[in-house]
């Protein structure tokens, strides 16, 4: 199984951008890269997800490096509601199982 | 609302008795997910139903048991149970039975507390 390694914790500002990183270096060349975030008292969400190239949808964008061995969840501009722990996770070639390592604690300054 | 519904949503229960958490998908999703939430293992997969058949299982103990029903919806059962398994029990649907694309959406969970 891909090890992942993210920062236990971040800190934004209300509006400001958001980057939150993810180190897969022993990730496999058909994983694809899922971001989900769970939101205190709640289940986790799924973000985005991708493959190669960069991503984006109506929640964050996704920039994958060129060789994989990391990405970057994008926030454009973080809101007190995006305060989440973030989960990256290699999606492996297994059946469906989400393996959840610690993620990253993100919280949101007004 | 992720459309995934679970039943209860706490429980609280003594060491060594049984029960049994409920789980309805979202409309249309043949696969359903059962993970566990604890302060000291994190989020662990547990087991994988896809349109009534066992797909994947992950650290399941014995004690534990699943099942998917023809209408789609699934049973977690716990027995035997020990203050361990005190944890955060979620649900989650997906379409199909777990390509690289596919997205899990995931149930508000069940509260289980064991004394």
């Amino acid at each position: 199984d891909a090890k992942t390694t993210q920062p236990n914790s971040m800190e934004s500002n209300e509006e400001e951008p958001v980057h939150l990183p993810c180190n897969h270096s022993t990730i496999s060349g058909t994983d694809y890269i899922h971001w989900y975030r769970q939101l205190p008292s709640q289940g986790p969400e799924y973000v985005i997800h991708g493959l190669t190239s960069n991503v984006n949808n109506r929640m964050a964008s996704l920039a994958i490096a060129e060789d994989r061995k990391s990405s970057t969840l994008i926030l454009h501009r973080a809101t007190l509601r995006d305060a989440a722990v973030y989960y990256c996770i290699p999606f492996y070639n297994q059946g469906g199982k989400l393996i959840f390592g610690q993620g990253t604690e993100l919280s949101v300054k007004p | 609302d992720s459309g995934v519904t679970q039943t209860p949503k706490h429980l609280i229960t003594a060491t060594g008795q049984r029960v049994t958490l409920r789980c309805s998908p979202r409309s249309g999703d043949l696969s359903v997910y059962w993970y566990q939430q604890s302060l000291d293992q994190g989020l662990q997969f547990l087991i994988q139903y896809y349109n009534g058949e066992e797909r994947a299982k992950g650290n399941i103990l014995e004690r534990f048991s699943a099942q998917q029903f023809p209408d789609l919806h699934s049973e977690l059962n716990l027995s035997s149970l020990e203050l361990g398994d005190s944890a955060l029990y979620f649900c989650a649907s997906s379409v199909a039975a777990g390509l690289h694309t596919d997205t899990q959406y995931f149930g508000p969970g069940t509260r289980l507390t064991v004394l």
